[in-house]
């Protein structure tokens, strides 16, 4: 199956500082990028949606000043949580689209866990 | 707005033993409906797609049933074992987005061996 890379794994930053996670599909190209945010026990909930070369549609209640989104090739979206604090920690996984229509499948990265201090 | 449900919220149950896991949405309207194992801290992998136009899919101990009128999606689980430990999250697509899928909280399944 494909794979999507997505790192760091896990950050630990200090209130204030500004977190870039990246998501790469190795072995395919991704139009289409997806930003989840998941909190312990919870579901996974969908923050945004991203576009290679254009902007990002985010989830009604994501600031999007807050979570920067850039999808500037095909292979590559990174999500900047800017002015980090304490509420931001959370796991936030990515994914990426492979594929159109009825054979359009979803590849997960593993995650990466942000605790704000 | 489509919601989704799964019960029950933790299952723990002997090795070796058939199980099933519930998945209840809201809106019938939906693109596909999926199910995905996480393990603890990472990330998700795709257990088994079902298609709105399908009733079941069928991989190795796992078949997912979809009952799209009734708004119910079950996951049988063959022959438990220990390795099958993990969280179950169901997730649907709306028929309008195919993709932006909405995910249930997840049943957390303990296999004892």
């Amino acid at each position: 199956g494909a794979v999507v890379s997505q790192h760091p794994s896990r950050v630990i930053c200090k209130s204030g500082t500004s977190v870039k996670i990246e998501c790469r599909s190795l072995d395919f190209q991704a139009t289409t990028m997806f930003w989840y945010r998941q909190f312990p026990k919870q579901s996974l909930m969908l923050m945004a949606t991203s576009n290679e070369g254009s902007k990002a549609t985010y989830e009604q209640g994501v600031e999007k000043d807050k979570f920067l989104i850039n999808h500037a090739s095909l292979t590559l979206s990174t999500l900047t949580v800017t002015s980090a604090h304490p509420e931001d920690s959370s796991f936030y996984i990515c994914s990426a689209r492979k594929g159109a229509g009825r054979n359009e499948k979803l590849f997960f990265g593993s995650g990466t866990q942000l605790s704000v201090l | 707005k489509q919601e989704v449900t799964q019960i029950p919220a933790a299952l723990s149950v002997p090795e070796g033993e058939n199980l099933v896991l519930n998945c209840s949405f809201t809106d019938s309207a939906i693109y596909n409906l999926q199910w995905f194992r996480q393990d603890p801290g990472k990330g998700l992998t795709s257990l088994l797609l079902i298609q709105s136009s399908q009733r079941e899919q069928t991989s190795g101990r796992l078949n997912a049933s979809l009952d799209k009128s009734s708004g119910r999606s079950t996951l049988y689980i063959a022959a438990s074992q220990p390795g099958d430990s993990a969280t179950y999250l169901c997730a649907v697509g709306p028929l309008e987005y195919g993709n932006k899928l909405v995910f249930g909280a997840g049943t957390i399944l303990r296999v004892k061996s």
